[in-house]
C-alpha cells in the first residue's frame, strides 16, 4: 500500500533554513509528482511547489520561488523540501503529498517546524 | 493568481441533515481542476472530490460536488458524526500553480 512518511520534528532559529524528507513507498515513485503544503497554526492550507519525481523538474508558488528548493532522491524514493532565510512566520505544519491521477491522494503525516529565537 | 473564496465560515448541523458548501473562484477555473479536501484535527487533508464531481477512491456517495466557472459546491447529503471537519476546496492553474480557499468549518450543532 502506499505510504509517505516524514521527517520529525524541527526548531530554527530566524535565518536559519530547514529540510524536510518524505519517503515513498508503495508505488513507483519515479511515476508522480509530489508537492508540498504548508499550513501555519489555525491558518489555509498553502501550495509551495512540486517536483517530477521523474524529471527532477520543480515549480514554486511565486510566494516561495528564490527561498524554496524541492529537489528528490530517486534511488531512495525520497522527495525534499528546503526552505531558507526562516522567520516566525514560517512556524507551520509541512506536508507532502502525492500528485495521482485525480488529485493529491496521499499525504504525509506532516512535520512541524518551529521558527524561534 | 486566483483567489478561492469559501462560504460558509462555519456551519452548524445535526447528524442526518445536509449540508451544503461553496467554493467561489475569483476568475474562470476550468472543472478538471477543481478539488475538495476534509481535514480532521491533527491530521493530514484527505482528498474527497475531483474533477468538481467525481469522488475520490473509497469515499462514501453521501459526497458530492458540482458547479462550474467560478461556482463550486460540496454537498454531504445526510451528516455522519465522522463528516464534522475542516473542508477545503482547491484549483490548479497553471500559471501560478494551486491554490486554496480559506476553509469552511462543519460542526456539530
Amino acid at each position: 500500500q502506499v505510504q509517505i512518511v516524514q521527517s520529525g520534528a524541527e526548531v530554527k532559529k530566524p535565518g536559519a533554513s530547514v529540510k524536510v524528507s518524505c519517503k515513498a513507498s508503495g508505488y513507483t515513485f519515479s511515476n508522480y509528482a509530489m508537492h508540498w503544503v504548508r499550513q501555519a497554526p489555525g491558518q489555509r492550507l498553502e501550495w509551495m511547489g512540486w517536483i517530477n519525481a521523474g524529471n527532477g523538474n520543480t515549480k514554486y508558488s511565486p510566494k516561495f520561488q528564490g527561498r524554496v528548493t524541492i529537489s528528490r532522491d530517486t534511488s531512495a524514493s525520497t522527495a525534499y523540501m528546503d526552505l531558507s532565510s526562516l522567520r516566525s512566520e514560517d512556524t507551520a505544519v509541512y506536508y507532502c503529498a502525492r500528485r495521482g491521477e485525480t488529485g493529491l491522494d496521499y499525504w504525509g503525516q506532516g512535520t512541524l517546524v518551529t521558527v524561534s529565537s | 493568481e486566483i483567489v478561492l473564496t469559501q462560504s460558509p465560515g462555519t456551519l452548524s448541523l445535526s447528524p442526518g441533515e445536509r449540508a451544503t458548501l461553496s467554493c467561489r473562484a475569483s476568475q474562470t477555473v476550468s472543472s478538471i481542476y477543481l478539488a475538495w479536501y476534509q481535514q480532521k484535527p491533527g491530521q493530514a487533508p484527505r482528498l474527497l472530490i475531483y474533477g468538481a464531481s467525481s469522488r475520490a477512491t473509497g469515499i462514501p456517495d453521501r459526497f458530492s460536488g458540482s458547479g462550474s466557472g467560478t461556482d463550486f459546491t460540496l454537498t454531504i447529503s445526510r451528516l455522519e458524526p465522522e463528516d464534522f471537519a475542516m473542508y477545503y476546496c482547491q484549483q490548479y492553474g497553471s500559471s501560478q500553480g494551486y491554490t486554496f480557499g480559506q476553509g469552511s468549518k462543519l460542526e456539530i450543532k
